[in-house]
Parts: structure tokens; sequence; C-alpha cells
């Protein structure tokens, strides 16, 4: 089945503790995206990257890092969370974003305390 | 900059009633138009898309037709179901980075 999965679905953790949450995908999708959303603020970008060893900032980069080694792969990192980073957030992967539309993960909620 | 603006809700409808999700949209050139799905505690669903003008997507008894000439992007469908509660985002294409502009979101309460 074509899907993007991400783990975890929860956590919580403590601020300060370095994080990352895991995203694959299994299309063969050069492109994939890192979203946050939030009550009243909708979604926002993180971090996208159009393809292998190729990424950027979306609209919300501060405090995340990504990196894409390889197709299938785009995790999220945050070195040092901070409770305004609790949130829901989704990955997404497409082949062509402006054609296509994003397939997107079922979500990590993120609570940090 | 290219935006996408989306009615408030939520919008409160009874079952079998017909809807209509309101999305007019701000753009440079013609960009690809998405209206995407997302149910209570799950990820986010392509519901419809449309490439270009007077293209019509459909999908589930949803519709919505690219009107160039108002930048609208509707959403409409002739009888709801609860099911259908749900919380509904327009998006368009960002030609110049081929990301999606995303609208605030509608959300859809279907009540027996």
């Amino acid at each position: 089945e074509a899907q993007v999965t991400q783990n975890p679905r929860y956590l919580i953790t403590v601020t300060g503790k370095k994080l990352t949450v895991t995203c694959s995908q299994n299309m063969n999708h050069e492109y994939m995206s890192w979203y946050r959303q939030d009550p009243g603020l909708g979604l926002r970008q993180i971090y996208y990257s159009m393809n292998v060893e190729a990424t950027d900032k979306g609209d919300v980069p501060e405090g995340y890092k990504v990196s894409r080694k390889e197709k299938r792969n785009f995790p999220l990192i945050l070195e040092s969370p901070s409770p305004n980073q609790t949130s829901l957030y989704f990955c997404a992967s497409s082949l062509k974003p402006g054609h296509y539309g994003y397939t997107f993960g079922s979500g990590t909620r993120l609570t940090v305390v | 900059g290219d935006s996408v603006t989306q009615m408030e809700g939520p919008v409160t409808l009874s079952e079998e009633a017909f809807l209509t999700i309101n999305c007019t949209y701000t753009a440079t050139g013609y960009p690809s138009l998405f209206w995407y799905v997302q149910y209570p505690g799950e990820g986010l669903q392509l519901l419809l898309k449309a490439t270009k003008a007077d293209d019509k997507g459909s999908n589930k008894g949803f519709e919505a037709t690219y009107r160039k000439e108002t930048t609208s992007f509707h959403l409409e469908k002739g009888s709801v179901q609860v099911s259908d509660s749900a919380v509904y985002f327009c998006a368009l294409s960002d030609l110049s980075n081929y990301q999606l502009i995303w609208g605030a979101g509608t959300k859809l309460i279907i009540k027996p």
C-alpha cells in the first residue's frame, strides 16, 4: 500500500531533550515536506526537500533540522525542544506537489513540557 | 504573494442538506487548486483537484470548479452525511517552488 509512515504517533518529552520524528514513504516520491498544525494557525510548512541532499526552509524552520540522505526518508530533528513546539506534525510526499498535491502521513502529536 | 481565503467555520448542516464551502484565491499565473479533507484524529487526504481553468474536480460526491474569472474554487456536495463531518482545506500550488499554499480550513459539522 502506498503510504507515508510517521513515528511515533504520540510523544511527550521534556524541554531540551533532543528528539527525532521519522518519516518514510514507499512511493519513490522526490518531494517531501514537514508541516505543523496549530489551532487557529492552520498548516505551516517547516522544511521541504525537492530531492536527495536538497532541503529548503519553509515558513517556520526555527528550532528544527531535517536531512534527506536517501529518497524514502525525511526525518525531522528537534535539537532542543521547547514548549512552543508542542504541536501536531505531518510529513508529506509527492511526485510533483504543484500538480498532484501531497500524500500525508497520519501525524505525530508532540507535547513538550 | 499568493494566498487562499476560505469561509470561516464551523459550518453546521443537517444530514442531506446542500453544502457549499467557499474558497477564493489570489495568484500570479495559473496555479493548480486542491481540496483536502481531515477527519478527526487523522492526516489530510486529497479530496479533489483541478489543474486548469474550467476544470471540475470531483470525488465522493464532492465537486469544485476552477473559476479563473472569479478566482474561486468552491466545494459543493448535493446531500451531506454525518460521515462528512471533518475539516476541509483549500490549497493552491505556488508556481515558484511548487509547494502548496493553504487556506485556514473550514470545520464542517453534520447533524443527524
